[in-house]
């Protein structure tokens, strides 16, 4: 399974843009790009998927680079409730779905 | 709609004993998965399943098994119980073409 590359922990102010971005180079042309956020104690939620034009849905934006060798998950205003790991997996759709989890994003929203 | 259920939501195990965690969708997904969170870390796949009467192993399969006799259902049976496999457990399922759907987990600890 190809895998991603996040940085361990990101800091944001509240009400304010979030960037958090996710490398992928060696992702094959099956790969979807999804994103998944973890509260304390809870299970993943999906957040956002798409495979190579950018998406937008109620609760974010994905920007997907032209050679699909990265990724950016945006959250257009940080609430508190946003602080979470955010995990960016590569999901095959030809290979059973399987996919690889890394050890994500930890972003802090500060008030 | 309640989504995934896992049963139970905590358990204390004793070295060598055994127990079955239950999984149970509503969705009518075919393909359903067992990930172990290990604290501080990301999820890492044990077993998998596109379908009823088919599964296969994921990447820390050791320890573990499975069945899947309806779609509905997904049980992950550990055989003598290790400290090692103290963790969150997480079952998921989906769809072919969308995002995983998790339960709230279930938290072992193996004394």
């Amino acid at each position: 399974d190809a895998k991603t590359t996040q940085p361990n922990s990101m800091e944001s102010n509240e009400e304010e843009p979030v960037h958090l971005p996710c490398n992928h180079s060696t992702i094959s042309g099956t790969d979807y790009i999804h994103w998944y956020r973890q509260l304390p104690s809870q299970g993943p939620e999906y957040v956002i998927h798409g495979l190579t034009s950018n998406v937008n849905n109620r609760m974010a934006s994905l920007a997907i680079a032209e050679d699909r060798k990265s990724s950016t998950l945006i959250l257009h205003r940080a609430t508190l409730r946003d602080a979470a790991v955010y995990y960016c997996i590569l999901r095959d759709n030809t290979n059973a779905g399987k996919s690889t989890f890394g050890d994500g994003t930890t972003l802090t929203v500060k008030p | 709609n309640a989504g995934v259920t896992q049963t139970p939501k905590f358990r204390i195990l004793k070295i060598g004993q055994s127990m079955t965690l239950q999984c149970a969708q509503d969705m009518n997904h075919n393909y359903m998965y067992w990930y172990r969170q290990d604290p501080g870390m990301g999820l890492k796949l044990i077993y998998y399943s596109v379908g009823a009467g088919i599964t296969d192993k994921g990447e820390v399969p050791n320890g573990y098994n499975v069945s899947r006799s309806t779609t509905e259902d997904f049980p992950l049976r550990l055989e003598l119980a290790a400290p090692s496999q103290t963790s969150v457990y997480f079952c998921a399922s989906s769809s072919h073409s969308y995002g995983y759907t998790f339960g709230s987990g279930t938290r072992l600890t193996v004394v």
